[in-house]
Parts: structure tokens; C-alpha cells; sequence
């Protein structure tokens, strides 16, 4: 049982260019979430899904974008890419009670 | 919506000690939880520990526990008989049916000293 599995781990990307990290899930969770950490802060809400066609925005989506065309995968896009987008992400799924899924992270440097 | 408050930033601690991690929260929803995660330097999230608002006992789990208080909207962790590897970001995280905009509070940073 893999759980979530996020690619790339690593990634540096220059100002100006655009990427995907990929998130899969193999639980069938009907949540998911994506989440930001800057260095030696918290977690901060980017967008999260609670199925299938369905995505909202959370504490800080601007510079991303989103889709959930299935239940396994919720892939997040950014689109110019800037240096206040290095960080590390965190993709999550839940369902009900039994908690929150992580990945194992992707760390993003853009430069 | 639900909102989460960790208001240490950092908690020292000396070995074999307990320590308790606060956490309040604010919510809406008539029927909600609270997880706490830990994050060690190696980055990845740990599942702890969850207590349900309609739980009749406090949740535990080995040597953490909560001491989950509805009327003050708290819900701390407690850390009994610390050890080095317990050194970790501490996040604490609300459920609730109405509140899928999960947002975690800020964390405490946990420090062991031997």
C-alpha cells in the first residue's frame, strides 16, 4: 500500500518557468490537499479537493492552480514561477477520522 | 470554518520530563476533531494522536495523551517521560464534516535536552 506518492522530490526551477508536481493517492480518499511549508514555519493551505471535479481555493493559491480529474491524482501547477514559491510541498489526503496521508514532499528552489 | 492556534513558537524540555503542547481552537461544527502530527528534521509528517468532541475519555496513545477540554476549546498534548528523538515540529490539525478547508495551526517547535 504506497499511500500518497509525490514527484518530483526535488526540483529547481528558474524565474519565469512553469511545472507540475504530481500527487497520487492509492487509499481512495475523497480529500486531498496541498500544502506549503517555508523553512521552519508551518503549513499553509495552497488548495484542497473533497472529490472528484472538485477544488477550492485555501489560504494561499495565488501562483497555483489545481485539477481533480480522478480520485487518486491532484496535481498542482505552477505557472511562473517565482523565488517566493521556494518552499517545501506537501500533498495530503484524508477521509473522515483517520487522519491526514502525507507525501513525502517536494522541495522547490526556483532561482 | 475552523481555526487552529499553537501560540508556542518553541518549548524546552529536559529528558525523562513531561511536557504539554498547547492548542486551542475555534469551530462551528457540533461534531469535530483534533490530530496532532509530529514533524522531525527528516521532514516527514507522523500521525499522533486524534480525539473526537464526542469522545467521553481523553485520548491517548502510548506516552503521548490529550487533555482535550470542550468547554475551553482546548486540546493539548501531552508528552509523558520525553526522550532526544521527541526533538520535532508539534502540529496540531482540526477535523470537522463542514471543515475540508483543513488549515494547520503554526506549530511548536519541541526541544529535548538530554
Amino acid at each position: 500500500n504506497a499511500g500518497v506518492t509525490q514527484t518530483p522530490k526535488f526540483r529547481i526551477l528558474k524565474i519565469g518557468q512553469s511545472m507540475t508536481l504530481q500527487c497520487t493517492q492509492d487509499m481512495n480518499h475523497n480529500y486531498m490537499y496541498w500544502y506549503r511549508q517555508d523553512p521552519g514555519m508551518g503549513l499553509k493551505l495552497i488548495y484542497y479537493s473533497v472529490g472528484a471535479g472538485i477544488t477550492d481555493k485555501g489560504e494561499v493559491p495565488n501562483g497555483y492552480n489545481v485539477s481533480r480529474s480522478t480520485t487518486e491524482d491532484f496535481p498542482l501547477r505552477l505557472e511562473l514561477a517565482a523565488p517566493s514559491q521556494t518552499s517545501v510541498y506537501f500533498c495530503a489526503s484524508s477521509w473522515s477520522t483517520d487522519g491526514y496521508t502525507f507525501g513525502s514532499g517536494t522541495r522547490l528552489t526556483v532561482v | 470554518a475552523q481555526k487552529i492556534t499553537q501560540t508556542q513558537p518553541g518549548m524546552f524540555v529536559q529528558e525523562k520530563e513531561a511536557v504539554t503542547l498547547d492548542c486551542t481552537y475555534d469551530t462551528s461544527d457540533p461534531s469535530y476533531g483534533l490530530f496532532w502530527y509530529k514533524q522531525p528534521s527528516s521532514g516527514e509528517m507522523i500521525f499522533l494522536i486524534y480525539q473526537g468532541s464526542y469522545d467521553q475519555q481523553n485520548a491517548t496513545e502510548g506516552r503521548y495523551s490529550l487533555n482535550f477540554q470542550k468547554a475551553r476549546k482546548s486540546a493539548n498534548l501531552v508528552i509523558s517521560a520525553s526522550q532526544l528523538g521527541d526533538s520535532a515540529m508539534y502540529f496540531c490539525a482540526p477535523w470537522g464534516r463542514g471543515g475540508f478547508k483543513t488549515i494547520f495551526g503554526a506549530g511548536t517547535r519541541l526541544f529535548v535536552k538530554a
